[in-house]
Formats: structure tokens, sequence, C-alpha cells
């Protein structure tokens, strides 16, 4: 049962560009929404999470925005960059374990210089 | 260095092999993770413990065995009744003392391939 959809596949931008994914989730009971990048041949790291008290969160280049009603989040990529490009998980958790995350399928970032 | 280590990086299993996948932290860490990589499926939990002598079974658990007898070191094997194992491993961890501290940190992983 996937309870975490991710789209697009893959995503190609020019330098410069908006990158945007995004993930929609269907268990109420979530209430933290991380992203993970991850380079080739390496594991993931977090690059910025949410909680569902706000709408919008900003780290940088990256930003979150959560609609809770449409169960509905996504991440923007501001002025992407070649070092960008990589895969991309959303993930979702809630209840007693946050580490056990449910995750989306991925996005593969390709930013052209 | 604080982290996370995998071993081996590549490891290649006959049939009806059972392989052991390894995973040491020295973050002090209470709570490791196993997941799975398969291209265009994301990441699946397969076990997960969240203290020394204890681990719960996650997605995906059939075919696989867990243990955690060090709260370093949480080892994977990948038995002979896993049909299909070939996929990239990652191994987590985070402090697991609530949702003040649910980072995880992944290793490098392990890319399992059938002979």
């Amino acid at each position: 049962q996937q309870q975490v959809k991710q789209s697009p596949q893959s995503l190609i931008v020019q330098k410069g560009g908006i990158s945007i994914i995004n993930c929609a989730y269907e268990n109420t009971a979530f209430d933290y929404f991380p992203w993970y990048q991850q380079f080739p041949g390496k594991g993931p790291a977090l690059l910025i999470a949410i909680r569902p008290d706000v709408s919008e969160k900003k780290e940088g280049r990256f930003t979150i925005s959560f609609n809770k009603s449409a169960k509905q989040f996504s991440l923007h990529i501001m002025d992407s960059q070649p070092g960008d490009s990589a895969t991309y998980f959303c993930a979702a958790a809630g209840g007693t374990s946050y580490g056990k995350l449910t995750f989306g399928q991925g996005t593969i970032l390709t930013v052209h210089p | 260095d604080g982290g996370i280590t995998q071993s081996p990086k590549y490891l290649f299993r006959k049939e009806g092999q059972n392989v052991t996948l390894s995973c040491e932290q020295n973050l002090n860490h209470d709570a490791m993770y196993w997941y799975r990589q398969d291209p265009g499926q994301g990441l699946r939990l397969i076990y997960y413990s969240q203290i020394v002598n204890d681990f719960q079974k996650g997605d995906i658990a059939e075919g696989y065995s867990v243990s955690r007898e060090k709260k370093e070191s949480f080892p994977l094997t990948v038995t002979s009744a896993q049909k299909n194992p070939t996929a990239f491993y990652l191994c987590a961890s985070s402090w697991g003392r609530g949702p003040t501290n649910e980072k995880l940190f992944f290793g490098s992983g392990t890319q399992l391939s059938v002979l």
C-alpha cells in the first residue's frame, strides 16, 4: 500500500530555474514530513522538514509548502544549481517512532548548466 | 568521525545462501533501521530497533532477519527465503527519543546482487 505518492518521477531544469516536486499522503496520522536528498552511491541526507502546524518552511533556496486539507506538500528549489542534481525523496511519519518513515518513490532531478 | 558504517559496499549472493550485511554506528543513537531501495520504488522499511535486544518488523520483513545485541550494531541477514534480494540496502539511525530527535542518519549503503 503506497501511502505517499511523489511526482514527477524525473525532472530536468535549467540552471537558475525553479524545481518543484510534489507529494500527496493518505494517512491523516502523519504529522512529520521530511525531504531527503540522495547523491549516487550514497545514503540519503535530511534536507528540510515540516510539521502540519505551519504552511511553509524555508531554508536557504529550499522551501516546503504544506496543504493540510489537501494532504499535499511540495519542495521548491529556487535558483537551481547543477550541484542540486540528485534524487529527492519526500517522506512522512507519525506516532511513536518518527524514524519509521514512509517514503515517496523519489524524483531524479537534473539541473543543466 | 561520527557516523554510520555499512559493509561491504558490494555483496554477491549465490542461490540458497544466507548473507549478512553489517551496520555499525558511533553516534550513540538508540534507534536503528534497515531500508531497502529499489529503482522507482523509494525506500521501504525492513526492520527497526528502538532499543538494544528489541526489534520490530517493518513493511517488508519476510525473508530477512536482524539482531540488536549491542547499541552500536544492527546486522541484517538476507536469507534464502528472500526470492528477490537484489537491491540497495540502507542502514540508518536516530536518537529515537521523540519527534524532536527524528532526523535519520544514513550509511552509504550495500548493493546486493544475485549471482
